[in-house]
C-alpha cells in the first residue's frame, strides 16, 4: 500500500462548481499534513496546511480525519484559476520528511 | 525576492557523462533536499540536508551524490548518469520546524 494515495483524477468541473478531493495516509503515527498546488511542468506551491480542527481559506477547506486516516480538500466557486494538479503532503512523523501523493489533477471549464 | 534557484533548467546529456545541477536559496533555510518527479510515481526524494555538512539519503539516492560545504548551496551530482535517470527535478528548501517547503523552479533532465 502506497504512504499517501490520491486519485489521479482528471476531475473536469464547470466553472462555479465545488469540488472535493480526498486523500489516504498509511502510517497513522503521521502528525503534519499539507495540501500544496502544482501547475503543469512547475513547481509545487504549498496551497494550505491541514489541522485536525480544519481550516478554511477563502474558497479552500481542509480537514483531516484521523481515525479514518484520510485528509480532504474542498473547493467552493470553482475559477478557471484553479486548474492544476493537487498534491497531498504528510509528513510521517520523521523530523526530516514529506512524503508526496501522486496528485489530483482538476480542471475547470466554462 | 526570496527564492530557490536551480541551474540548468534543461539538459540533455549522454550515457556516463558526468553532471552537476546547482541549487542556491536565498532565505538562510538550514533544511534543503532533492526530489525528482516521474509520471505516476509523484515526488520522491533523493537527498536531504539539515545543515552545512550534514546530508542523508531519501528513498532514492542511487546514482546520485550531494555535498553541503555552504548554507545556501546544495548541488546534486550524477557520476555516471544513465537512461533511467531522465526525469523532472525539483531542490527544495524550509526552516527546520517549519514544513513549508520551498521549491526550486526544476530542471528537467534527458539522459539517452
Amino acid at each position: 500500500r502506497k504512504e499517501v494515495e490520491q486519485d489521479p483524477g482528471p476531475f473536469n468541473v464547470p466553472e462555479g462548481a465545488t469540488v472535493a478531493f480526498n486523500c489516504t495516509y498509511s502510517n497513522s503515527a503521521s502528525q503534519s499534513f499539507f495540501w500544496y498546488r502544482q501547475d503543469c511542468r512547475k513547481e509545487p506551491k504549498l496551497l494550505m496546511s491541514v489541522y485536525s480542527s480544519g481550516n478554511e481559506d477563502g474558497r479552500f477547506t481542509a480537514q483531516l480525519n484521523r481515525a479514518s486516516q484520510y485528509i480532504s480538500l474542498l473547493i467552493r466557486d470553482s475559477k478557471l484559476s484553479d486548474s492544476a494538479t493537487y498534491l497531498c503532503v504528510v509528513n510521517p512523523g520523521t523530523a526530516s520528511k514529506l512524503t508526496f501523493g501522486t496528485g489530483t489533477r482538476l480542471q475547470v471549464t466554462l | 525576492e526570496a527564492q530557490v534557484t536551480q541551474n540548468p533548467r534543461y539538459l540533455i546529456t549522454v550515457t556516463g557523462k558526468k553532471l552537476t545541477v546547482t541549487c542556491s536559496q536565498n532565505m538562510n533555510h538550514e533544511y534543503m533536499s532533492w526530489y525528482r518527479q516521474d509520471p505516476g510515481l509523484g515526488l520522491r526524494q533523493i537527498y536531504y540536508s539539515m545543515n552545512v555538512e550534514v546530508t542523508d539519503k531519501g528513498d532514492v539516492p542511487e546514482g546520485y551524490k550531494v555535498s553541503r560545504k555552504e548554507k545556501r548551496n546544495f548541488p546534486l551530482i550524477l557520476e555516471s548518469p544513465s537512461p533511467n535517470q531522465t526525469s523532472l527535478y525539483f531542490c527544495a528548501s524550509r526552516q527546520v520546524g517549519s514544513y513549508e517547503q520551498y521549491f526550486g523552479p526544476g530542471t528537467r533532465l534527458t539522459v539517452t
